[in-house]
């Protein structure tokens, strides 16, 4: 199995701009989740699902902030207007059975900078 | 969560087994000690949890005090793939939209 897929895995765009973040998850698994990881607040849960059912979005920072999954192997984090506070790495993790963080496989990644 | 204190940087050689070690004195009774890794440009990797008892899986050995104020992670034979940021956590097991938050961590270089 090729693992999690993100893309793109850099991003560079001007503040205002809207950016959408792709992910594939792992075939099978049926949770999926969104991370933000930054210096300052290192891994946050932004939202997750559980077969292609938003379930918990508390973590979203603000409405600028959207996910879907549209299907089982494919979720989108879109980012409307960006801003330069939103300038992190984004990581995509899926997993077969739930929650559990030892149970949660990660993509390598989408590093975005707004300027 | 509690704090976790680890070195900032380890050297290992390959082959020999890497120890890190990571203090955790203010752990209350129902939290776990999780370890994971970050291989530079990639996601975080699940390595090892426990709560009291030592654990052992395919990748590594978590050896956890009696009091459980520290813990130590082993690499038995470490690889130069081993090399990576380890960060030590401690949280309660399973909590939904929360932060899992990484500290420094500790920069493992497993040299030739």
């Amino acid at each position: 199995d090729a693992g999690v897929i993100q893309s793109p895995r850099h991003e560079v765009t001007e503040m205002g701009q809207e950016v959408t973040l792709r992910c594939k998850p792992i075939s099978g698994h049926d949770y999926l989740f969104w991370y933000r990881q930054t210096m300052m607040r290192g891994l946050e849960l932004l939202i997750y699902f559980n077969n292609n059912v938003p379930i918990d979005d508390s973590g979203m920072p603000e409405d600028r902030f959207s996910a879907k999954m549209p299907n089982a192997s494919f979720s989108t984090l879109k980012i409307q207007p960006s801003e330069p506070r939103d300038s992190a790495v984004y990581f995509c993790a899926s997993s077969l059975r739930g929650f559990r963080f030892n149970e949660q496989y990660f993509g390598p990644g989408t590093r975005l900078t707004v300027t | 969560d509690a704090k976790t204190t680890q070195p900032t940087s380890m050297d290992c050689a390959e082959g020999r087994a890497a120890n890190l070690p990571c203090n955790h004195s203010t752990i209350s009774g129902n939290e776990y000690v999780y370890w994971y890794r970050q291989i530079h440009s990639q996601g975080p990797q699940y390595i090892i949890h426990g709560l009291k008892n030592n654990e052992t899986n395919e990748m590594a050995s978590l050896i956890i005090t009696e009091d459980r104020k520290s813990s130590t992670l082993i690499l038995p034979h470490a690889t130069l793939r081993d090399t990576a940021v380890y960060y030590c956590i401690v949280r309660v097991a399973e909590t939904s939209g929360s932060r899992l938050t990484f500290g420094e961590g500790t920069q493992l270089t497993v040299n030739p």
